[in-house]
């Protein structure tokens, strides 16, 4: 697509429900990054995928989360037991286009606002 | 890890001044510093990059600056216009983990009075 895109784009849950957002990079784009942003601050990296493989996780609060990109494509990011602190923007970004490696612009998506009640 | 401080946290100027904001970063392997802007509602976008190897960098009305030994770096905005009003994130890439790891400042809200 033209560019990063996230669903849902808003998402109200209840503490302790399963949640899944989802992204779709640009194409080509060998990175997708997974951050998350609270109001007022900036990006907080969370995980990152070059291709299909999960290369750093370290930015993961807890077990709760995790993320896959099983294709190498569209990535999701799973919170499990939501609790109320997991609210926040959650924004998706890929970069390196396959013709132009570690570029490092990263292209963001709108993001996907969680709301835990 | 990487821990970069922004400063000022909101900065208001006149239409036509100048704007500078400033950042600091704790790894000194750090090579990448991005500058993004972020309008009110919108994603982050990149405005203009530098790498360790030069001091500074231009692009029109923007530059950046680079103080290796000081561990310090710069956005100058000159000649501000109205539609430069939004909040202005630096970053710094962590000498860990993947080269793109980006460790973000706190943002910077810059309003240009018209």
């Amino acid at each position: 697509g033209a560019g990063v895109s996230q669903s849902p784009r808003y998402k109200v849950t209840k503490r302790g429900q399963d949640v899944a957002l989802r992204c779709d990079p640009i194409s080509g784009h060998v990175s997708l990054y997974w951050y998350r942003q609270a109001l007022g601050q900036g990006p907080e990296f969370l995980t990152y995928f070059n291709y299909e493989a999960q290369q750093d996780k370290s930015g993961l609060p807890n077990d709760r989360f995790s993320a896959e990109r099983p294709e190498g494509s569209i990535s999701t990011l799973t919170i499990q037991r939501t609790e109320q602190r997991d609210s926040a923007m959650y924004r998706c970004a890929s970069s390196s286009p396959l013709e132009r490696p570690n570029t490092g612009e990263l292209f963001f998506g709108e993001g996907s606002r969680l709301t835990v009640l | 890890g990487e821990n970069v401080e922004q400063h000022p946290s909101t900065l208001s100027v006149q239409e036509g001044d100048s704007a500078v904001i400033k950042c600091t970063y704790s790894d000194s392997a750090s090579n990448y510093f991005p500058w993004y802007k972020q309008e009110l509602g919108k994603r982050p976008q990149l405005i203009i990059d530098i790498r360790s190897n030069v001091g500074e960098k231009k692009d029109q009305r923007i530059a950046v600056t680079l103080n290796k030994t000081a561990k310090h770096f710069s956005l100058h905005i000159t000649e501000t216009q109205p539609e430069d009003s939004a909040v202005y994130f630096c970053a710094a890439s962590g000498s860990t983990g993947s080269a793109r790891q980006l460790t973000f400042g706190s943002g910077t809200q810059l309003t240009v009075l018209p």
